[in-house]
């Protein structure tokens, strides 16, 4: 199985400042035939079902914010929030879809400072 | 509204069995990879089982197989997971998911979510 390891596991951040998620992969998930990264990210508000907010490592699905970013490539991958707003409080997971089983990293949980 | 619905959750002791199900509406159901992924109390989320969109291929983490099936029935538009031989550590808030697609390429990535039902496994 890929295990996928997310840092840091909190993060506070001052609003309408920047927060960044690492999250690395013990195997490659770039598929080399078409040269596309097979990971995700979510958001999980408290209470909430997780939310899917980027795939193919930095694709925003429709409806998510711009200050929501994804970038990396292969085994290491971020997730950056630019201008933290009070609502992107939560937990942000990223999750690799390369092989099966799918699997999740642990969890970084983004607060206020 | 495209929406998935979880039910039959609730408490088991230990040994025991529950059957949980999913209701999907407003999508074309039989088209997509379908998995229920938990999430213990304050912990992360764990994928436990998917099913292709014919229900031909079925798919379990080592934590759950031998002791939990998925199935669906696409004619009703349902997934259900039946939970056999229930653990302590199977207590969770179990999460109805639906694959995501490009074109006609399907992937296990979840792009729907139900709001969850709770299993509470003790004695």
């Amino acid at each position: 199985d890929i295990v996928m390891t997310q840092s840091p596991d909190s993060l506070p951040v001052s609003l309408g400042e920047r927060a960044t998620i690492n999250c690395k992969s013990s195997q490659s998930v770039l598929y080399s035939s078409n040269n596309k990264n097979y990971l995700v990210w979510y958001q999980q508000k408290l209470g909430q079902p997780p939310k899917l907010l980027i795939s193919w490592a930095s694709t925003r699905e429709s409806g998510v914010p711009d200050r929501f970013s994804g970038s990396g490539s292969g085994t290491d991958f971020s997730l950056t929030i630019s201008n933290l707003q009070a609502e992107d409080v939560a937990v942000y997971y990223c999750q690799q879809y390369y092989s099966t089983p799918p699997t999740f990293g642990q969890g970084t949980k983004v607060e206020i400072k | 509204e495209v929406q998935l619905l979880e039910s039959g959750g609730g408490l088991a002791q230990p040994g025991g069995s529950l059957r949980l199900s999913c209701a999907a509406s407003e999508f074309t159901f039989g088209r997509y990879v379908m998995s229920w992924v938990r999430q213990a109390p304050g912990k992360g989320l764990e994928w436990i089982s998917g099913i292709s969109g014919s229900g031909s291929g079925r798919y379990y983490a080592d934590s759950v197989k031998g002791r939990f099936s998925i199935s669906r029935d696409n004619s009703k538009n349902s997934l259900d997971l039946q939970m056999n031989s229930l653990r302590v550590e199977d207590t969770a808030v179990y999460y109805c998911a639906k694959g995501g697609a490009v074109a006609d390429t399907v992937y296990w990535y979840f792009d729907l979510w139900g709001p969850g039902t709770a299993v509470t496994v003790s004695s």
